[in-house]
């Protein structure tokens, strides 16, 4: 399986600020998706991140929200901007290939002051 | 829909003992597979087992057992003699193919195995 990286592992931001996390991956994937995992709760996807085009976004999602950019094969960000308390989660990326099973990132956790 | 139950919110066991964590799914989809997924205090996802809903065999890994019945729709988890490096969340999931490859999970089972 694939070796994913996640930087940062955890943050802790103020109300109103953005923080980007990185997601890497040591060799090229097709799919690579952003989930969001609230404390105590269960994973919910958050979008689909498409290599050269726009993010296919989850309902309760938006692209003003939580940005997302994959250049390329290997790499991917997820954006949360304008943070509040409740965005306080863990963010994992995952990787796929069609049809095959997802492996995922060891998560960045966010606290949001 | 998809949509997956995991029924038992916490079980607490004691070291050595069997523990069998349930999982029931939903879907209209005659082509699915099934996933079970361990994430330990670190917060990391470990991948343990897929299931492609064809294959109804039973699987062993260890101490690691699963149990696939479609008339039931349960896809359960069984650990034999289990250890305190088994206290984890453990998560059941389910995806369609050609359906944006999404993977809907359950809410996840807190087993704590108690020395």
């Amino acid at each position: 399986s694939a070796v994913i990286s996640q930087k940062p592992s955890r943050d802790i931001c103020q109300r109103g600020t953005s923080l980007t996390i990185q997601c890497q991956v040591d060799s090229q994937v097709t799919m690579m998706f952003w989930y969001r995992q609230q404390p105590g709760q269960s994973l919910t996807l958050i979008a689909t991140a498409n290599q050269g085009s726009e993010a296919t976004y989850e309902s309760g999602f938006v692209i003003d929200k939580f940005p997302i950019s994959r250049p390329n094969l290997t790499f991917s960000t997820l954006t949360v901007s304008n943070m509040s308390p409740e965005d306080s989660s863990i963010y994992l990326c995952s990787v796929a290939e069609v049809q095959e099973t997802q492996y995922f990132g060891p998560g960045t956790r966010l606290l949001v002051l | 829909a998809q949509k997956v139950t995991q029924a038992q919110t916490e079980i607490s066991v004691v070291e050595k003992e069997d523990v069998t964590l349930d999982c029931v799914y939903e879907t209209r989809d005659t082509t699915y597979y099934l996933f079970w997924y361990k994430q330990p205090p670190s917060g990391e996802l470990v991948f343990l087992i897929r299931r492609n809903s064809f294959d109804e065999q039973n699987e062993i890994s260890g101490r690691y057992s699963w149990n696939f019945q479609k008339s039931t729709s349960s896809f359960n988890f069984t650990i034999t003699a289990s250890q305190v490096v088994d206290s984890a969340v453990y998560f059941c999931a389910l995806s369609v193919p050609f359906g944006n490859e999404k993977l809907t999970f359950g809410t996840g089972t807190r087993l704590t195995i108690i020395p």
